[in-house]
């Protein structure tokens, strides 16, 4: 079955650490996206990519980074400059090409800092 | 100005009340628009596209105004199981062809018994 997975669902760092979420999909979609949700809070765009070896910053990419090498994977790594890392990551995937597609989401990683 | 705003709530409605949520767009050349549902600790997931000339899913009417730059959801009858948060999702076509995906940040529902 097509999907999109990311992965582990719970990670735990120490602060200082940089730690890699994983992102898969199946679905041959161009454009992934990274968001971040915080306790009873909306999505924030982190990061997306519309096409391999291209991505652009979202609203708060600050202490984040992406790499897009292949079609279908789009991992996200939460580096040691990012002061506040603890929160829920999803990863979404749609088919840019076209029009009234929708979009599929991971099931997320939960982050903690300890 | 966000691209896609909505307001944040909790909007906080009894049982059987009728409940109705906006979502303003920036982009006057947006395409494409869909609410999505999601539960607490969970993935969103799509529950509904949104029409030109509105559509009806059961209790869940969505209508698009493109004059005013707005999509709305609206629930009847609200549910205990309808305590979600509900996100706006719109597309725009980008110069390179490909359609760009926006997320609201959510609007939080609590529906009490």
């Amino acid at each position: 079955d097509g999907g999109i997975t990311q992965s582990p669902k719970y990670l735990f760092r120490k602060e200082g650490q940089n730690v890699t979420l994983s992102c898969e999909q199946n679905l041959n979609h161009d454009a992934m996206y990274w968001y971040r949700q915080d306790p009873g809070q909306g999505l924030r765009l982190i990061y997306y990519s519309q096409i391999v070896n291209d991505f652009q910053k979202g609203d708060i990419a600050e202490g984040y980074s992406v790499s897009r090498e292949k079609k279908e994977s789009f991992p996200l790594t939460v580096t040691s400059a990012q002061k506040n890392p603890t929160a829920f990551y999803l990863c979404a995937s749609t088919n840019s090409g076209l029009r009234n597609t929708e979009a599929f989401f991971g099931q997320g990683t939960r982050l903690t800092v300890v | 100005r966000k691209e896609v705003e909505q307001d944040p709530g909790p909007f906080n409605v009894p049982e059987g009340a009728t409940v109705a949520f906006n979502c303003t767009y920036s982009n006057s050349a947006s395409q494409s628009f869909f609410w999505y549902r999601q539960d607490c600790r969970k993935e969103p997931k799509l529950l509904m596209s949104v029409y030109s000339s509105g559509n009806e899913d059961g209790r869940f009417t969505a209508q698009l105004n493109r004059a005013s730059q707005y999509i709305s959801l609206l629930i009847r009858d609200s549910k205990l199981s309808d305590s979600a948060t509900y996100l706006c999702v719109v597309s725009a076509r980008e110069g390179s062809g490909t359609y760009k995906y926006i997320f609201g940040t959510g609007t939080r529902l609590k529906v009490l018994a």
